[in-house]
């Protein structure tokens, strides 16, 4: 079974600019959720979808959003990006079974505002 | 409000035994994770408690203790490739947000 994808890896943008960042979860697994890992701030959850429908959201700014389509493909946007939103950027899709919930994270899109 | 403490960073000895504490506050409660998190790469999951006690996973083992708000990952026989961030994270609000906490940097040495 395939693992979460994320495109693109690495991606280098200017202050101003948007980005759309994409999200393949595992098959089977309607849930997908976004963070955000810096070296000061650590993992923060930037949101949830299911089932095409945001489940919860983070403390983040109105400049980021997402959406999640039927296949439960996800993307997230952020929009006049600031020099701060530089991060690796974590997708997770998570599986629910008996032993509770799992979450199995992507190989992350870096994004270096310059 | 929600706040999950870990130390910062441990070093140990190849072969020994180490011991990465966390503790958690968080509004409601549906279960604790740890995590893997080598440079560079994406979290991988160890282990999941969500009920009180000791769960034993070959090298590693986790321990809850929900009264205290308190959780342990035990790592045995440490090897080089143990080196890595320990992540730990709390499902909160009766099955809602992942609450991650900052990361204990493990540096194990020869």
């Amino acid at each position: 079974k395939a693992g979460v994808t994320q495109t693109p890896r690495y991606l280098i943008k200017t202050r101003g600019q948007q980005v759309t960042l994409s999200c393949s979860p595992i098959s089977g697994h309607r849930s997908v959720s976004w963070y955000q890992q810096t070296p000061g701030q650590g993992l923060q959850f930037l949101f949830e979808y299911f089932s095409e429908t945001q489940r919860n959201k983070g403390n983040f700014p109105g400049r980021f959003s997402g959406r999640q389509f039927s296949n439960s493909r996800s993307e997230m946007n952020v929009s006049t990006l600031e020099l701060g939103d530089s991060a690796l950027y974590l997708c997770a899709s998570t599986m629910t079974t008996g032993a509770g919930d799992t979450q199995y994270f992507g190989p992350g899109t870096r994004l270096t505002v310059l | 409000g929600q706040n999950i403490d870990q130390p910062t960073e441990m070093t140990a000895t190849e072969g020994a035994i180490v011991q990465i504490n966390c503790t958690y506050q968080t509004s409601g409660f549906n279960g604790l994770f740890w995590y893997q998190q080598h440079a560079g790469e994406a979290p991988t999951f160890l282990s999941y408690n969500v009920l009180d006690g000791l769960e034993e996973k070959g090298r590693f083992s986790s321990f809850l203790s929900r009264s205290k708000g308190y959780s342990y990952l035990l790592l045995k026989e440490l090897q080089m490739k143990d080196s890595a961030s320990y992540l730990c994270a709390v499902r909160d609000n009766y099955g809602q947000n992942f609450v991650f906490g900052p990361g204990t940097r493990l540096s194990v040495l020869p």
